[in-house]
């Protein structure tokens, strides 16, 4: 199975600053990398897929970037709504696998 | 709107079964690969089972293969999971997730608001 190594596991930073959460995949998976929000209590929401392409609706301060095994999630100015876990999940071949989550708090 | 929703969870003891059944409305359930997925209490997301439009194509984790069987009825809108000789470590919220697949792309969402099930004697 494709392992996905997530950093960091958590992380704390206030509003408005950048922050980025990576994901390597132990293999090349191209860009079958999407990335995911999970509030407490609530089922995940897809924010990005194909590692780049922002899903509709989500705020653009969401960003994907990377191929092969490196990718980055990047809220370009972090807002008091985005407390929450954030995943991300290989969709390349048919044994899916996610991160290990990234948990981050709004100082 | 697009809707999935999970049902059957609950409490059995170890060895037992459950079945899960997810209730899909707002799109036409039979165009779209379905997946189950689970988070045990406090933990991260673990992929369960996947099926294809037709069910022709099923996929398993190895954690829970040849204990749970994948299902869909696509007359009824519904996807199904049969879980068998349940263990402790099944203990999870189960989460059913439509997978948008494109060439190059695929993806899951929406996702139901999930079903807990504890395995415990």
């Amino acid at each position: 199975d494709i392992q996905m190594t997530q950093s960091p596991s958590s992380l704390s930073a206030s509003v408005g600053d950048r922050v980025t959460i990576t994901c390597r995949a132990s293999q090349s998976i191209t860009t079958y990398l999407n990335w995911y929000q999970q509030k407490p209590g609530k089922a995940p929401k897809v924010l990005i897929y194909a590692a780049s392409s922002l899903q509709s609706g989500v705020p653009s301060r969401f960003s994907g970037s990377g191929s092969g095994t490196d990718f980055t999630l990047t809220i370009s100015s972090l807002q008091p709504e985005d407390s929450a876990t954030y995943f991300c999940l290989q969709t390349y071949n048919n044994r899916y696998t996610f991160g290990q989550g990234t948990n981050l708090e709004i100082k | 709107q697009v809707q999935l929703v999970e049902s059957g969870g609950g409490l059995v003891k170890p060895g037992g079964s459950l079945r899960l059944s997810c209730a899909a409305s707002g799109f036409t359930f039979s165009d779209y690969y379905m997946n189950w997925i689970r988070q045990a209490p406090g933990k991260g997301l673990e992929w369960v089972s996947y099926i294809s439009t037709t069910g022709a194509t099923i996929y398993y984790a190895d954690s829970v293969k040849g204990r749970f069987t994948i299902s869909r009825d696509n007359a009824k809108n519904s996807l199904y999971l049969q879980m068998n000789s349940l263990r402790a470590e099944d203990t999870a919220i189960y989460y059913c997730a439509r997978e948008t697949h494109t060439t190059g792309r695929n993806w899951f969402d929406p996702w139901g608001q999930g079903t807990l099930v504890t395995v415990s004697s």
